[in-house]
């Protein structure tokens, strides 16, 4: 059973970079199949999608986010991360860290419990 | 991408059953099936309840079920019960190996 634990800074600058670690126990995040995503949900709003990345590196990410997210890999940790640039208050959010069983097609199966990150000056 | 188009709210009375609806394009979940349904208490991470359109994970009510038609997708919960008080959201994968959500659907238990 996998389980999944966000971390990062809580307060982030207007058109600073926002920074989130997934620390991954009970499987390795260099098995394959498995896809790796973030997931956030601004306050009070729905669910929505920022990436996803493969064992090998692969990534795709929401268009919307124009380029400014970039999810990548830490296999002597165990653990996965995403970087936003040039956040703006619209990124104010709960961040989730997410994992499917299967590459691209699968649901998403196991959730971190959610990390707020606040955009502010 | 677009948001997938879920019904603001919907309500039912214990014993009852509902429907919740998940609209997409031929794009999303009229491509594939590959539709999920979440379901998230306040404050809560959210749990998956159905994938690939119909089917429920070990440990899942069999009061939860899914079907889909064309370019729409729908959960359904028989016999509500309080705790089924919840928001629900649809997932979908879509031709550009994404995946997109629905906007989300308050279930009111009356």
């Amino acid at each position: 059973q996998l389980q999944l634990q966000e971390s990062g800074s809580g307060l982030v600058k207007p058109s600073q970079t926002l920074s989130l670690t997934c620390a991954v126990s009970g499987g390795s995040i260099s098995s394959g199949g498995y896809s790796w995503s973030w997931i956030r949900q601004p306050p009070g709003k729905g669910l929505e999608w920022i990436g996803y990345i493969h064992h090998s590196g692969s990534t795709y990410y929401n268009p919307s986010l124009k380029s400014r997210a970039t999810i990548s890999l830490d296999r002597s940790k165990n653990q996965f991360s995403l970087k936003l640039t040039s956040v703006t208050d619209a990124d104010t959010a709960v961040y989730y860290c997410a994992s499917g069983k299967q590459w691209l097609l699968s649901p998403f199966d196991y959730w971190g419990q959610g990390t707020l990150v606040t955009v502010s000056s | 991408q677009s948001a997938l188009t879920q019904p603001a709210s919907v309500s039912g009375s214990p014993g009852q059953s509902i429907t919740i609806s998940c609209t997409g394009t031929s794009s999303d979940v009229g491509a594939y099936n590959y539709v999920s349904w979440y379901q998230q208490h306040p404050g809560k991470a959210p749990k998956l309840m159905i994938y690939e359109v119909s089917n429920r994970p070990s440990g899942v009510s069999n009061r939860f079920s899914g079907s889909k038609s064309g370019n729409t997708a729908s959960l359904t919960i028989s016999g509500l019960q309080a705790e089924d008080e919840a928001d629900y959201y649809c997932s979908s994968y879509t031709t550009s190996s994404t995946q997109v959500f629905g906007g989300g659907t308050k279930l009111t238990v009356l």
